[in-house]
């Protein structure tokens, strides 16, 4: 069973940095694109960060570009999102996904519970 | 950015109904398209990938068809369950969009 469990969202005041950690199982993890999508609260969904199974590839939603990173670590089963000058409207329920395939294959398969990140003073 | 038009913003039916949601694109995406049902609190779900195929564990009232900038999800009975949020998304590039979402209510 494909189980992919989030951590690290919280309340944050604007300009801090966050890091989100997934942690997946049930699959062969390497094999696999990764990534994040959010969801702003009452809002629909939005690509924010994607990484091939490899590592060797990174991509980014305009939005957070520059200020986000995306990483994993294939020993440990982990995909991160470290995010650096959060802002306001950085404040959603960030989602894990799992995509069907190893790189551009952007459709996701399995999705993580989400965790809350809100910024605010 | 392709853009993505979900039609319509809300569908009011009864169970048993067929439901009929569209997703327009703002340019073609061949079959690159893909859908996904949100229950309230819950994370989405894939129901339909390239266009036309079940994802795994999706019941067969669920179906997808469509090619080019215009698709379509159906739903041929409705449950009870199935009354939630639908978001088409595309994969044609980076980065992936998602429509605005259809909420398919209880009439």
């Amino acid at each position: 069973e494909v189980q992919l469990l989030e951590s690290g969202g919280g309340l944050v005041q604007p300009g801090v940095s966050l890091r989100l950690s997934c942690a997946a199982s049930g699959f062969t993890f390497s094999t696999y694109a990764m990534g994040w999508v959010r969801q702003a609260p009452g809002k629909g969904l939005e690509w924010v960060s994607a990484i091939s199974g490899s590592g060797g590839s990174t991509y980014y939603a305009d939005s957070v570009k520059g200020r986000f990173t995306i990483s994993r670590d294939n020993s440990k089963n982990t995909v991160y999102l470290q995010m650096n000058s959060l802002r306001a409207e950085d404040t959603a329920v960030y989602y894990c996904a799992k995509t069907r395939g190893s790189s551009s294959s952007w459709f996701v398969e399995y999705w993580g519970q989400g965790t809350l990140v809100t910024v605010s003073s | 950015e392709i853009v993505l038009t979900q039609s319509p913003a809300t569908l009011s039916l009864s169970p048993g109904e067929r439901a009929t949601l569209s997703c327009r694109a703002s340019q073609s995406l061949s079959i690159y398209l893909a859908w996904y049902q949100q229950r309230p609190g819950q994370a989405p779900r894939l129901l339909i990938y390239d266009a036309s195929n079940r994802a795994t564990g999706i019941p067969a009232r669920f179906s997808g068809s469509g090619s080019g900038t215009d698709f379509t999800l159906t739903i041929s009975s409705l449950e009870p369950e199935d009354f939630a949020v639908y978001y088409c998304q595309q994969r044609s590039n980076w980065p992936p969009t998602f429509g605005q979402g259809t909420r398919l209510e209880i009439k």
